[in-house]
C-alpha cells in the first residue's frame, strides 16, 4: 500500500498569509488530490491530478509537485479557509489519505 | 443538482451486520465509479471500498476484506455497503463519493451516515 505523510499536522496562520502544506508518498505517484474538510461536513475536492484546480474552487488554492513530494498552497488566507486539509493518492488501490493538516487561526 | 444521500447507519452490537445505502441523483450514475470513505470520531479519512461503473471490479481496504461487500444497482441509481462481523473499530461516519475515471478525484460526497458498533 502507498503511505501518505502530511506535514505539518497543525498550522497556525493569519488572514492574508501564504501557507504551504506538504504531502509525501511512499512511492512515486501521479494521481494526487487535495480536500478541505470543515467540522461536521463532508470533504470538498480542491485539487486533482496534483495541480488541476477543481471547478468552482478559488484560484488562491494551487497544487504542485511530482513523484513523491507534493504541496498545497493557499496564496492569501481567507477566514473561510480555516479547516482541515487532506491529501489522497488515487494512483492505485487501496486509495490512501494523509493524516490531515489542521489550519488554525 | 448532483446529490448523494447515505442512509442505514445505526447502533449495532459487535459481530452484527448492517447495510448502508447511497442514493444518487442529478448525474448519470452508471458512468461513475463510487467509493465508500469513512471517518472515525475525531480521526482522519479512510478509504474503504470502490466499485467500477458497471460493478465488474471491486476493491477494498485490507481491514474490511471478507467482511464488507460493495455493490450497486444502476437501474435504481443506488450504491450499497453490506457490513458483516462488525467491530468497534468500524465505528465511523461513512461517506459515499463519486469519481469519473482514473484522472479525477472524489468530486462529490454525500453528507455521511453514522455507524456505531458497541454493546
Amino acid at each position: 500500500d502507498i503511505q501518505m505523510t502530511q506535514s505539518p499536522s497543525t498550522l497556525s496562520a493569519s488572514v492574508g498569509d501564504r501557507v504551504t502544506i506538504t504531502c509525501r508518498a511512499s512511492q512515486s505517484i501521479s494521481r494526487l488530490a487535495w480536500y478541505q474538510q470543515k467540522p461536521g461536513k463532508a470533504p470538498k475536492l480542491l485539487i486533482y491530478k496534483a495541480s488541476s484546480l477543481e471547478s468552482g474552487v478559488p484560484s488562491r488554492f494551487s497544487g504542485s509537485g511530482s513523484g513523491t513530494e507534493f504541496t498545497l498552497t493557499i496564496s492569501s488566507l481567507q477566514p473561510d479557509d480555516f479547516a482541515t486539509y487532506y491529501c489522497q493518492q488515487y494512483n492505485s488501490f487501496p486509495y490512501t489519505f494523509g493524516q490531515g493538516t489542521k489550519l488554525e487561526i | 443538482e448532483v446529490q448523494l444521500v447515505e442512509s442505514g447507519g445505526a447502533l449495532v452490537q459487535p459481530g452484527g451486520s448492517l447495510r448502508l445505502s447511497c442514493a444518487a441523483s442529478g448525474f448519470t450514475f452508471s458512468s461513475y465509479w463510487i467509493s465508500w470513505v469513512r471517518q472515525a470520531p475525531g480521526k482522519g479519512l479512510e478509504w474503504v471500498a470502490n466499485i467500477k461503473e458497471d460493478g465488474s471490479d471491486k476493491y477494498y481496504v485490507d481491514s474490511v476484506k471478507g467482511r464488507f461487500t460493495i455493490s450497486r444497482d444502476n437501474a435504481k441509481n443506488s450504491l450499497y455497503l453490506q457490513m458483516n462481523s462488525l467491530r468497534a473499530e468500524d465505528t465511523a461516519v461513512y461517506y459515499c463519493a463519486r469519481q469519473y475515471n482514473w484522472n479525477d478525484g472524489l468530486d462529490y460526497w454525500g453528507q455521511g451516515t453514522l455507524v456505531t458498533v458497541s454493546s
